[in-house]
């Protein structure tokens, strides 16, 4: 079936450095994506998410870029420290709120001080 | 901001018992909860969505008789795991929906059967 997958398995970087994760979709139809972190032994935690009528939105330290035309997903962190290392997953919503979120396989971050 | 208690933390269990998890939104009604299912190094999987009041959907592959899920009211949804083998030790993280679209996640249970 359709999933959200992503692209490099982990990502090692220096505190301080931006880095980038990305993830690819396949659901031409999902209307609302969302980026988590997760911690070991713990659930997702929000971190951005944007909707499929944007390409871009901001947070604090974090920006989400939406490319509907190739089905692409990044999650960039600025100034990248120690306490972001963690497991990243992207998830879509297909077509309408309501349903569940199909997560994608999952980006480790590993940032060395 | 929305909560969802998501209780026991940690659970084992010897093979062939059964294992309640519980979900509660604590400050919101949940009209639709998922349940996902973890396994180590890899993503969450749906398992089910369920709304309040009615029956689950299951994903294709899982066993609706095996993981019985009830959401009897808006605020709590149980996973019970029946006869229970190694093979379901994994980790359960349930997620609630409102009527505002959102998603919140409970914190995960660890379960390990024995």
């Amino acid at each position: 079936g359709e999933s959200v997958g992503l692209h490099l398995p982990t990502l090692s970087v220096q505190e301080g450095d931006n880095s980038i994760i990305n993830c690819a979709y396949s659901n031409s139809a999902s209307d609302y994506f969302i980026w988590y972190k997760q911690e070991s032994g713990k659930g997702p935690q929000f971190i951005i998410d944007i909707r499929s009528n944007m390409d871009k939105r901001q947070g604090q330290r974090v920006t989400v870029l939406l490319n509907k035309t190739v089905k692409h997903l990044s999650l960039q962190i600025a100034a990248t420290q120690p306490g972001d290392s963690a497991v990243y997953f992207c998830a879509e919503r297909r077509n309408q709120a309501g349903t569940a979120l199909i997560f994608g396989k999952g980006t480790t971050l590993s940032v060395s001080s | 901001g929305a909560v969802v208690s998501q209780h026991p933390s940690r659970v084992i269990c010897k093979s062939g018992t059964s294992v309640k998890i519980e979900c509660r939104s604590l400050d919101f009604q949940a009209t639709t909860m998922f349940w996902y299912r973890q396994f180590p190094k890899q993503s969450l999987m749906l398992m089910a969505t369920s709304n309040e009041g009615s029956k689950a959907t299951y994903e294709q592959g899982v066993e609706k008789d095996k993981f019985l899920i009830n959401h009897a009211s808006l605020t709590l949804s149980t996973l019970t795991v029946t006869s229970a083998h190694p093979e379901d030790s994994s980790f359960y993280i349930c997620s609630a929906s409102g009527q505002g679209g959102g998603y919140t996640f409970g914190s995960g249970t660890r379960l390990t059967v024995v």
